[in-house]
């Protein structure tokens, strides 16, 4: 079974606080993504990346970077935490580009900036 | 731009009811669609997916049938459990967008016994 594992369950920050959320899959997946979910409104899609140092912009990537130095890790970054990023965060990887291909997820990580 | 709307919760059923859960997209291109479940305290798992019209996709008593015609990925289950109590998110992925998916905003079902 592929494995997605996200670094932390919980996490609490300070405002201001530079945060890293680490994701790492272990099926040699060329896809990761960076979600955040909200009650009301579903998952929105952060960051992506097709293949090692590459990344692409989502639909909101205000406020967040990604790194993805190895195949099988992909971070995400919020460069000055503020309280609106306080959400439920989910990781997920997908073997290769292509529209039959599921995504994995994570368990995810609930993260509250204070 | 590509959506998927899908009927608002929660849905509250007693076990053993019927359950549908509606969901209708709207894609530049040709999409694939897919069920997935979030148990409390858990990521999503694929439930199913169909990649064509009139493809019926199915998996633990779960059904959708892909009807391009009306533009649905209608869920159904004959016999709710309780187990079955979690969010389910529809999704697409087009090919002619970006194949990134794109996900309604969930339907929590919560079964009573």
């Amino acid at each position: 079974d592929v494995k997605v594992t996200q670094s932390s369950r919980y996490l609490v920050k300070r405002t201001g606080e530079k945060v890293f959320l680490e994701c790492v899959q272990d099926m040699d997946h060329e896809n990761m993504f960076w979600y955040r979910q909200d009650p009301g409104l579903g998952l929105r899609l952060i960051y992506f990346s097709y293949d090692v140092k590459m990344k692409e912009k989502g639909d909101i990537p205000e406020g967040y970077s990604v790194s993805r130095e190895k195949k099988e890790r992909f971070s995400l970054i919020l460069e000055s935490a503020s309280t609106n990023q306080t959400s439920m965060y989910l990781c997920a990887s997908s073997f290769e580009q292509g529209v039959d291909q599921p995504q994995h997820f994570g368990d995810g990580t609930r993260l509250s900036i204070l | 731009g590509d959506s998927v709307t899908q009927m608002e919760g929660p849905v509250t059923l007693s076990e053993e009811a019927f359950l549908t859960i509606n969901c209708t997209y709207t894609a530049t291109g040709y999409p694939s669609l897919f069920w997935y479940v979030q148990y409390p305290g858990e990521g999503l798992q694929l439930l199913l997916k169909a990649t064509k019209a009139d493809d019926k996709g199915s998996n633990k008593g779960f059904e959708a049938t892909y009807r391009k015609e009306t533009t649905s990925f209608h869920l159904e289950k004959g016999s709710v459990q309780v187990s079955d109590s979690a969010v389910y998110f529809c999704a697409l992925s087009d090919r002619g967008g970006s194949e990134k998916l794109v996900f309604g905003k969930g339907t929590k079902l919560t079964v009573n016994p």
